[in-house]
């Protein structure tokens, strides 16, 4: 089946930028997807992105995809400390979620 | 706001209980899906549903059973719990074609069996 990797941990300082990477194997996938989840509560979608592109921004946010490499990455701009979560990556096909990246970012 | 509700946000049962979740959206969604979640396993899919009264098993669905007898709801039962079964479940729903077909997440449920 569709295998989704990221890494558990991530350490940056506050008002640096966190690069979050994660890799999958099913090539076609059409949606994947950033989630962010804060202590105690379910999972707020940050952003997706169609197969079809190799970037997406949202204020802080922008997605890379390289589909040739199936990697796909999520860059916080000047991270602040509500920036603190686990960020899941995600595929739509099978439904397949990385076992999440828990960001920390210190004063 | 699509809200997707769970009826409890913490549970303590024991070995051998029959146990029930339930999971209610507000948005006239029709899919609807159940995940536990572990440390380091990530989300992993129970079942989900496509319509009233349609089941599909996903990659964990040993153990579990579910019931979707109106599209608002969608229950997931432990037939007989076992301490395997401590987890963090959580509950999701999305709309068919929507954008990016995004998935709604519920606050979960972390169910604790002793």
């Amino acid at each position: 089946g569709e295998d989704v990797e990221q890494s558990l941990f991530l350490s940056v300082r506050e008002g640096d930028s966190s690069v979050i990477n994660c890799t999958y194997t099913d090539s076609s996938s059409t949606y994947l997807y950033w989630y962010k989840q804060e202590p105690g509560a379910g999972l707020q979608l940050l952003t997706y992105i169609f197969s079809n592109m190799d970037m997406k921004q949202d204020q802080r946010l922008t997605v890379l995809l390289n589909k040739k490499d199936k990697h796909l990455s999520l860059r916080i701009a000047d991270t602040q400390t509500g920036d603190s979560a686990i960020y899941f990556c995600a595929e739509k096909k099978q439904l397949t979620f990385g076992s999440g990246t828990q960001l920390t970012v210190l004063p | 706001d699509v809200k997707v509700t769970q009826s409890s946000r913490y549970l303590v049962k024991r070995t051998g209980e029959k146990v029930f979740l339930e999971c209610v959206q507000d948005m006239d969604h029709e899919n609807m899906f159940w995940y536990r979640q572990d440390p380091g396993l990530g989300l992993r899919l129970i079942y989900f549903s496509y319509d009233v009264k349609m089941k599909e098993k996903g990659d964990i669905p040993e153990g579990y059973s579910v019931s979707r007898e109106k599209k608002e709801r969608f229950s997931l039962i432990l037939e007989s719990a076992s301490t395997n079964q401590t987890s963090m479940y959580l509950c999701a729903s999305s709309f068919p074609g929507g954008a990016g077909e995004t998935q709604y997440f519920g606050p979960g449920t972390r169910l604790l069996v002793l």
